[in-house]
């Protein structure tokens, strides 16, 4: 069974670092893309961007380009997304997802991260 | 890259049959056959339930169906029950390798 199992909520300080992960199970994770998509509290899905573990290649939404590093270790099976410097409107639920022809069609059950003084 | 369009509501009784519009561009939507969409429940990680413009992945009901015109995709769900009633997003693949998602659309059955 295809799983994606997410790292546990946290709550940080502004201009704190953070580094959340994503681990698969049960497929060849070196082969298919893995995503992130941010929701904001109340508010609908953004494509942050993806990774292919094989070859660490990585695309960004331009809206997220510079904001945050994804990164994947094929020998874990795991992917991240990280943050150097944390802003309260980082405050957010994150998944991850396997991206396989052209479709999010497995999911990760979240990361909420709350970012406040 | 901007989001997709979608309506941020819609409505309808059960057994009747809705469509919520998915507008783009002909960099994403007009562009590739890659149009997928997901259903969300509160407090639940998306669930894909369309690919591919039309295909429906494997245990998902056939009341669902999705269709393309030119920059506008669309889903159907006919026969409208209670458990529908989610939120509903639209997302596509675009230049460069990336992925841009609608705004979402809640569903409502009265």
């Amino acid at each position: 069974e295809v799983q994606l199992v997410q790292s546990g909520a946290e709550v940080k300080k502004p201009g704190e670092s953070l580094k959340i992960s994503c681990k698969g199970f049960g497929f060849n994770f070196s082969n298919y893309w893995i995503g992130w998509v941010r929701q904001m509290p109340g508010k609908g899905l953004e494509w942050m961007g993806l990774i292919t573990p094989r070859n660490s290649d990585v695309r960004y939404s331009p809206s997220f380009e510079g904001q945050v590093t994804i990164s994947a270790d094929t020998s874990t099976t795991t992917a991240y997304l990280q943050w150097g410097s944390l802003k309260a409107s980082d405050t957010a639920t994150y998944f991850c997802a396997r991206q396989g022809d052209y479709v999010l069609d497995s999911w990760g059950q979240g990361t909420l991260v709350t970012v406040s003084s | 890259q901007s989001a997709l369009t979608q309506p941020a509501s819609v409505s309808g009784s059960p057994g009747q049959s809705i469509t919520i519009s998915c507008t783009g561009t002909s960099s994403d939507v007009g562009r590739y056959n890659s149009v997928s969409w997901y259903q969300q429940q509160p407090g639940k990680a998306p669930l894909f339930i369309m690919y591919a413009v039309t295909r429906r992945p494997s245990g998902i009901t056939n009341r669902f169906s999705g269709s393309k015109s030119g920059n506008t995709a669309s889903l159907t769900i006919s026969g409208l029950q209670p458990e529908d009633e989610a939120d509903y997003y639209c997302c596509s693949y675009t230049t460069g390798d990336r992925w841009v998602f609608g705004g979402g659309t809640r569903l409502t059955v009265l």
